[in-house]
């Protein structure tokens, strides 16, 4: 079983900052986190990963709480073009990427 | 730098017939992966290997699943016979190795089974 949950989905209006949630409490200490993205009739997406530190890309933020028990994937300015199924992910303990159902974010004109 | 190829993008045969998929991964990454991935569910491992060895194949149904990968390069994954229940898109994706996650994935290959 996937070790996070998501909200099945979110509604993001364009051009607004696009904040999705993830809950991972039983994440041990040296586990990272890692977010991707599948568009629709494509293959998933690698977006950002982080452990303990706040970590940005080109393509998002992600904000990781001081517990480590959940974290925020933040797109800045959201497009069109980022709707998507976004998926958390925290690696099992055969380090394998264990994926849930995601959150189906619908960026709205 | 070209991404993971797979081929064929889409494919339609009859159960109890075989089928084959391809995956061509990125040059230089030593880990490569098969995914099954169901309609509206996350993609689910099938194999993984780390050059031509198969290190978890655990969610493989042998009976009618094989993998292969020769050479540690390319990859192919085969279905025989196939059933109904395995219609879904199957996803290669590959990556450096050891405990680097970021995996590169290709398109997938849709399968319809009829």
């Amino acid at each position: 079983d996937a070790k996070t949950t998501q909200p099945p989905s979110m509604d993001c209006a364009e051009g607004r900052a696009a904040n999705l949630p993830c809950n991972h409490s039983t994440i041990s200490g040296n586990e990272y986190v890692y977010w991707y993205r599948q568009i629709h009739s494509q293959g998933p997406q690698y977006i950002i990963h982080g452990l303990k530190n706040n970590e940005t890309n080109e393509m998002a933020s992600l904000i990781i709480t001081e517990d480590r028990k959940s974290s925020t994937l933040i797109l800045p300015h959201a497009t069109l073009r980022d709707t998507a199924v976004y998926y958390c992910i925290v690696p099992d303990s055969n380090y394998q990427l264990i994926w849930g159902a995601g959150t189906k974010l619908i960026i709205k004109p | 730098e070209a991404g993971v190829v797979q081929s064929p993008r889409y494919k339609i045969i009859e159960k109890k017939q075989p089928v084959a998929f391809w995956c061509n991964p990125i040059s230089g990454h030593n880990t490569l992966y098969w995914y099954r991935q169901n309609l509206g569910q996350g993609p689910e491992l099938l194999i993984r290997y780390e050059n031509e060895e198969a290190v978890d194949d655990s969610q493989l149904p042998k009976d009618r699943f094989s993998a292969e990968r020769l050479k540690g390069v390319d990859s192919t994954l085969k279905i025989q016979p196939a059933e109904l229940g395995d219609s879904a898109v199957y996803l290669c994706a590959s990556s450096l190795g050891g405990t680097k996650w970021q995996a590169f994935f290709g398109q997938g290959t849709r399968l319809t089974v009829v």
